[in-house]
């Protein structure tokens, strides 16, 4: 089984619509992030999550919206969606949060035409 | 978040060189990470580092933790041509940003037969 998984795998869609994308964990992590991989390959958190509790909101837009329903999932609502959006979208998940050690899933490679 | 400056950005090699690239940080960083990252897939863990000074390896890889904390590198010897892929740095200050992951730009490897 995949330890951190994301749903879909591409979201090509078109400016202005609302999507979604899922993330689940079977690894019983207690905390689970999104990052950002733009064009260039650079990673950016935007989102952490400890036990349903958000702790980090980085710069993102409000039109970007987090949803624990609970600490195994952890899904992205995007609103509006806009050009500069297009980017890969990494769902990650971590344990004991100090050590770093953070485990991610596949990507979502969001395409806005 | 920190920016963490990565070199070199891309490398291209033989089989069987060896590879070295680095990564400095302007703030101290408590845990240094190093992940690779192949095409279509997320980051996957390669060494984790905790302790100014450490050294340590995974196969082929080494990596170590900087005695100022604010700096480390990754070694790769006898390089194949699975090593392919991007290679990111990874810092964590458990201080700051609720155990986000601060990431180099990334350093592109690739490796002819």
């Amino acid at each position: 089984d995949t330890a951190v998984s994301q749903t879909p795998k591409y979201l090509v869609t078109q400016m202005g619509n609302d999507k979604s994308i899922k993330c689940e964990q079977n690894l019983g992590h207690d905390t689970m992030y999104w990052y950002k991989q733009d064009s260039k390959k650079f990673l950016k958190i935007m989102f952490s999550y400890n036990n349903k509790e958000l702790i980090i909101n980085e710069t993102v837009p409000n039109r970007f919206s987090p949803k624990s329903p609970d600490k195994a999932h952890l899904n992205l609502h995007i609103n509006s969606l806009e050009l500069g959006d297009s980017a890969v979208y990494f769902c990650a998940s971590s344990q004991d949060a100090p050590t770093g050690i953070q485990y991610f899933g596949a990507g979502t490679r969001l395409s806005v035409l | 978040g920190q920016q963490l400056n990565q070199s070199p950005q891309s490398m291209f090699i033989q089989e069987g060189e060896d590879v070295s690239m680095n990564c400095t940080s302007s703030s101290i960083f408590n845990t240094w990470l190093w992940y690779k990252q192949d095409p279509g897939e997320g980051p996957v863990l390669l060494i984790a580092l905790y302790k100014a000074g450490e050294l340590t390896s995974n196969g082929r890889l080494t990596a170590q933790f900087g005695i100022t904390r604010k700096d480390s590198f990754l070694n790769i010897s006898a390089s194949i041509p699975s090593d392919v892929g991007i290679y990111f740095c990874a810092g964590q200050d458990p201080s700051n940003s609720g155990y986000a992951l601060n990431f180099g730009k990334g350093t592109s490897l690739l490796v002819t037969p």
